[in-house]
């Protein structure tokens, strides 16, 4: 079945570092890919996505780019803050049922980023 | 602005015994779900609704897991019989139905966090 492959963490990094959590992803067809970040004691909110081969995502200052050859979606962002600090996912669409445009979403084991000042 | 609420937030049971979690997604979405999500790994797919009818249940729901949506609004997740393998974190999730769209953002609850003594 589909799966999604997060390298794993935690991730300490000093503000202003340039910041890379790989992703790879399985997938049959062609899903649409997402990085969710869940701030400490806060629900899980989506960062950034993109629905096609060679889309860039984009928010806040990350970015990733759906990578069909390498089977990748890797988030990066150039400067980091202590804001940042984050449990970070990459996910991807699976279908629900046997037609239509319903979804779930397929989760990587997240990635705990920290930001030190 | 009301978003996904959950309740309650933290729940303390003891094994053997039988919970009910209650999700409010955002008053206009007509699909809502539910994922299960433990220390470490990411979110677990569990069981979707589109209006009030269950298109999909994960086979990680076993016969002692039971999920309602009457009418179509809000949600309950049953569990009977609880065992400490259940304590986890429960998430629920809405989102719209748009038509043309392959993917809807899903919006989640804070969660709720179950721990079975």
């Amino acid at each position: 079945g589909n799966s999604v492959t997060q390298m794993e963490g935690p991730v300490t990094l000093s503000e202003e570092a340039f910041l890379t959590i790989n992703c790879t992803y399985t997938a049959t067809g062609y899903p649409s890919l997402f990085w969710y970040v869940q701030y400490p004691g806060e629900g899980l909110q989506l960062l950034l996505k993109a629905t096609k081969a060679d889309d860039k995502g984009s928010n806040k200052g990350f970015e990733a780019t759906y990578r069909k050859e390498t089977t990748s979606f890797h988030l990066e962002k150039g400067s980091v803050q202590v804001s940042d600090s984050a449990v970070y996912f990459c996910a991807l669409s699976d279908r629900v049922g046997d037609a239509g445009n319903n979804r779930k979403l397929i989760w990587g084991l997240g990635t705990s980023l920290a930001v030190n000042p | 602005d009301t978003g996904v609420s959950q309740d309650p937030r933290h729940k303390i049971t003891k094994r053997g015994q039988n919970v009910t979690f209650r999700c409010d997604p955002i008053s206009e979405h007509n699909r809502l779900y539910w994922y299960r999500q433990t220390l470490g790994q990411g979110p677990e797919f569990l069981t979707y609704f589109q209006n009030e009818a269950q298109l999909e249940k994960s086979r990680l729901l076993s016969d002692r897991f039971s999920a309602e949506r009457p009418k179509g609004s809000f949600s309950t997740l049953e569990i009977q019989r609880t065992e400490q393998g259940d304590s986890a974190m429960y998430l629920c999730a809405s989102s719209p139905y748009l038509s043309g769209g392959s993917y809807n953002e899903q919006f989640f609850g804070p969660g709720t966090r179950l721990t079975v003594l």
